[in-house]
């Protein structure tokens, strides 16, 4: 069965502080999709990244980069430099398809930025 | 960009009344669309799994005879609460996929039952 654990369920940090955000997945697959996923209090879920698990680099975009670790079944989030709004829930997610199959979510952590 | 549009944004119901939410793939066929349900401060749980034409796959759980999920064409999911009650309460979110889009998700729906 595919879990995905984000154990943190809340974060508060000052602006300008750096912060990581935990995810850890089991899958007995060989082949699966890792996601993160900002929702903002309004709601909609906002895209961040998708890797896929044949793929270690680690990905960085601007203030936002990724630590993929097989080994330890990791895919971990950092902001550096944080920004009020940067203030949402994120959720990690995890699936065996790029499509057609359910993505299946963590808990999410929500992440508060105060000025 | 693929685009899904969800409708509608919020809507407020009597109890024991049915409410449609339409979930609708603007700038691609959709293979498979999917509907979530959040409760506050949760995480999104898989409600159903539905393909064109076909019945939907409903999750463990979910009742099928209260969330009828009819998806009817390639671009056009819809899901309907049928005699809503208040633990109906709740934010419902569609995503829509297709192998060279990966996964698309609405704006979501909350559902306030009265």
């Amino acid at each position: 069965a595919q879990k995905v654990t984000q154990a943190q369920t809340e974060i508060s940090v000052v602006e300008k502080e750096d912060v990581t955000l935990d995810c850890v997945y089991e899958t007995r697959d060989t082949t699966y999709y890792l996601f993160w996923y900002k929702q903002p209090p309004s709601g909609e879920l906002v895209f961040l990244i998708r890797r896929n698990s044949f793929d270690e680099q680690n990905e960085i975009s601007g203030r936002y980069s990724w630590n993929f670790q097989k080994s330890t079944s990791s895919f971990n989030f950092t902001i550096t430099a944080s920004q009020v709004v940067d203030s949402a829930v994120y959720f990690c997610a995890l699936s065996y398809n790029q499509a057609g199959t359910a993505l299946i979510f963590g808990k999410g952590t929500t992440l508060s930025v105060s000025s | 960009g693929a685009v899904v549009s969800q409708h509608p944004s919020w809507v407020i119901c009597k109890s024991g009344t049915s409410v449609k939410i339409e979930c609708r793939s603007l700038d691609f066929q959709a293979t498979t669309m999917f509907w979530y349900r959040q409760f506050p401060k949760q995480s999104l749980m898989l409600m159903a799994t539905s393909n064109e034409g076909s019945k939907a796959t409903y999750e463990q759980g979910v009742e099928k005879d209260k969330f009828l999920i009819n998806h009817a064409s390639l671009t056009l999911s819809t899901l309907t609460v049928t005699s809503a009650h208040p633990e109906d309460s709740s934010f419902y979110i569609c995503s829509a996929s297709k192998f060279s889009y990966g996964y698309t998700f609405g704006s979501g729906t909350r559902l306030t039952v009265v």
